[in-house]
């Protein structure tokens, strides 16, 4: 089976400081994606990245960055977290770059409430 | 871009009977892919089913069944015998050929005992 690590689950920081939220996936999948979940607006994807180096924006980059060093690691940054960034955050991989019914797979979440 | 909409943000459902899940899409491509995911309270989401746009077959995983009207763009969930693992948020997701995933607000679902 396939497995996507994020490495919190919960986390808590304040205004103003810079938050790293990682994801590790042990599948060599050559796609992965970071959304941000809330009630009522469900998935929208903050960046996405299909090879190592590369990042692509996604529906809701403001505010985000992010890092993608080694094929397995995908790292998304709060530059300077505001209160409006408080959410649960997924992390997801997706085997191939072409067009087939890959699905994408998700970590657990990280749930980050900002102060 | 592509849009899906999910209009029942809450559903239950008593154990053992049949519900189904609605989700229609809005789209200009005729090949893609669709797909519905499960949320269980605080845990990871998984794939539930799958549907190809050209296969005119309704995917089945078990108890879990698609209703796929292309030409209506509707793409609803059933869920038969429902077991209170079942209890969960739904997506209902979208792909087009350039492999983008759009999702849907979810829909609640709570299987009563």
């Amino acid at each position: 089976d396939v497995k996507v690590t994020q490495s919190s689950r919960y986390l808590v920081k304040r205004t103003g400081e810079k938050v790293f939220l990682e994801c590790v996936q042990d599948m060599d999948h050559e796609n992965m994606f970071w959304y941000r979940q809330d009630p009522g607006l469900g998935l929208r994807l903050i960046y996405f990245s299909y090879d190592v180096k590369m990042k692509e924006k996604g529906d809701i980059p403001e505010g985000y960055s992010v890092s993608r060093e080694k094929k397995e690691r995908f790292s998304l940054i709060l530059e300077s977290a505001s209160t409006n960034q408080t959410s649960m955050y997924l992390c997801a991989s997706r085997a191939g770059l072409g067009f087939s019914n890959q699905p994408q797979h998700f970590g657990d979440g990280t749930r980050l409430s900002i102060l | 871009a592509q849009t899906v909409t999910q209009s029942q943000p809450e559903m239950s459902v008593q154990e053992a009977e049949t519900v189904t899940l609605s989700c229609t899409y809005d789209t200009s491509e005729n090949n893609y892919y669709l797909f519905w995911y499960k949320q269980p309270p605080s845990r990871q989401m998984i794939l539930v089913i799958r549907q190809e746009a050209y296969k005119q077959q309704n995917a089945t995983e078990n108890r879990f069944s698609v209703n796929f009207q292309k030409a209506a763009k509707s793409f609803s969930l059933k869920i038969s015998d429902s077991q209170l693992g079942d209890t969960a948020m739904y997506f209902c997701a979208f792909m087009n050929t350039g492999n983008q995933f759009y999702f849907g607000t979810g829909t609640s679902l709570t299987v009563i005992p």
